[in-house]
């Protein structure tokens, strides 16, 4: 009930595309849903995050959408630049102080010139 | 914004010796700071959480007599691995949430890379 599923492993995509990375959670109970990005040897760092009240959060080039009833919510990087190259992670969690993150599995993203 | 750092960046020790690593939160009092490890291409695995001024909590699996993390104040947590073997070489980041993060936001740290030989 506390997995958070994410798809693809990896992906390329050329320089100016949209790169859309997939995941899927079980617990009905996660009411923030962050997304974080982490470059080789660096910590993670927030890029996104959204709550089940809305159904789409944009952020520059960066977009979540988000199903509540599918329980699937997904994130869209449009014009995807070589700098954006990293491992994206969805993450899901409790809304509140001190709640624990449940992480995605990842995904390695390369944007090719 | 919020800033977390860590100390070491980088660490490399003899089997069996122990380690200590710092996270300290620069600009920010963290009621509550996260220990996380992760293992080349692989996600975060929670360790444990640690609350100022009291007993850190451990996940499953984890041992707290080997992974020993102290809280002592809003600011800083440090994580000391004892007896250290080589796997458990890895990358060690923490992260804080603070009393006034919106939505449960955690500020995470550089992370630290220790390998044991």
């Amino acid at each position: 009930q506390q997995q958070v599923k994410q798809s693809p492993q990896s992906l390329i995509v050329q320089k100016g595309g949209i790169s859309i990375i997939n995941c899927a959670y079980e617990n009905t109970a996660f009411d923030y849903f962050p997304w974080y990005q982490q470059f080789p040897g660096k910590g993670p760092a927030l890029l996104i995050a959204i709550r089940p009240d809305v159904s789409e959060k944009k952020e520059g080039r960066f977009t979540i959408s988000f199903n509540k009833s599918a329980k699937q919510f997904s994130l869209h990087i449009m014009d995807s630049q070589p700098g954006d190259s990293a491992t994206y992670f969805c993450a899901a969690t409790f809304d509140g102080t001190a709640s624990k993150l449940t992480f995605g599995t990842g995904t390695r993203l390369q944007v090719t010139l | 914004g919020a800033v977390v750092s860590q100390h070491p960046s980088w660490v490399i020790c003899k089997s069996g010796t122990s380690v200590k690593i710092e996270c300290r939160s620069l600009d920010f009092q963290a009621t509550t700071m996260f220990w996380y490890r992760q293992f080349p291409k692989q996600s975060l695995m929670l360790m444990a959480t640690s609350n100022e001024g009291s007993k850190a909590t451990y996940e499953q699996g984890v041992e707290k007599d080997k992974f020993l993390i102290n809280h002592a104040s809003l600011t800083l947590s440090t994580l000391t691995v004892t007896s250290a073997h080589p796997e458990d070489s890895s990358f060690y980041i923490c992260s804080a949430n603070g009393p006034g993060s919106e939505h449960n936001e955690q500020f995470f740290g550089p992370g630290t890379r220790l390998t044991v030989l």
